[in-house]
């Protein structure tokens, strides 16, 4: 099995730019998750889907920010415009199942740098 | 709304002492509790679970966790830290059927050689 797959590692780009994060999660696995980690806030839920369906976006930090899962297989998070607060490492992670007792396997994250 | 607390936000020790990591969470239901570690510049793994069952839970490399309900805890421990176990701990907690983990807000350990 080869984990969750995040891409890209490392991402360096300048205020404004538009920046897409992608996740690949394991396969079987029907719950995804966007997790945002930083010094100050440490590690925050932005969204998670179920059987690639949006369920709770509540902790999506405003409109630049945008989801999306089109298939079991692959998902986005999308910054436009990107601002320099933005900057922090992005986790993906998925689950095999709903239920609450099964353990999320996370990917490597995305270190995004706003300039 | 569900809480988890990490009191101790950094802890330094030698190596082969004993480790003990505070986690509360506020919620009255079934909870389901994690442990997480994240060494440096990786992603989180999981340490150990507690869902049911014995409270004491044993996770790799020699950690445990004790889920007290009536104190609302799960506390990590392990008798003897290595330099290797240098990296941060996360707490997390998830209730009933919900997909959604609450994370504290971690305890950066340095273990000094």
């Amino acid at each position: 099995d080869a984990g969750v797959i995040q891409s890209p590692r490392h991402e360096v780009t300048e205020m404004g730019q538009e920046v897409t994060l992608r996740c690949k999660p394991i396969s079987g696995h029907n719950s995804l998750f966007w997790y945002r980690q930083t010094m100050m806030r440490g590690l925050e839920l932005l969204i998670y889907f179920n059987n690639n369906v949006p369920i709770d976006d509540s902790g999506m930090p405003e409109d630049r920010f945008s989801a999306k899962m089109p298939n079991a297989s692959f998902s986005t998070l999308k910054i436009q415009p990107s601002e320099p607060r933005d900057s922090a490492v992005y986790f993906c992670a998925s689950r095999p199942d709903r239920g609450g007792n099964q353990p999320q396997h996370f990917g490597d994250g995305t270190r995004l740098s706003i300039l | 709304a569900q809480s988890v607390s990490q009191h101790n936000h950094h802890v330094i020790l030698s190596e082969a002492a004993s480790l003990e990591l505070g986690c509360n969470y506020s919620y009255g239901g079934t909870v389901n509790l994690f442990w997480y570690v994240q060494y440096p510049g990786q992603h989180l793994q999981l340490l150990l679970k507690y869902f049911s069952g014995d409270p004491l839970v044993k996770g790799i490399k020699g950690f445990e966790a004790e889920f007290i309900k009536s104190k609302f805890s799960f506390n990590l421990r392990k008798p003897s830290v290595q330099w290797s176990d240098t990296a941060e701990y996360f707490c997390a907690v998830s209730s009933g059927a919900t997909n959604k983990l609450i994370f504290g807000t971690g305890t950066l350990l340095a273990v000094q050689p």
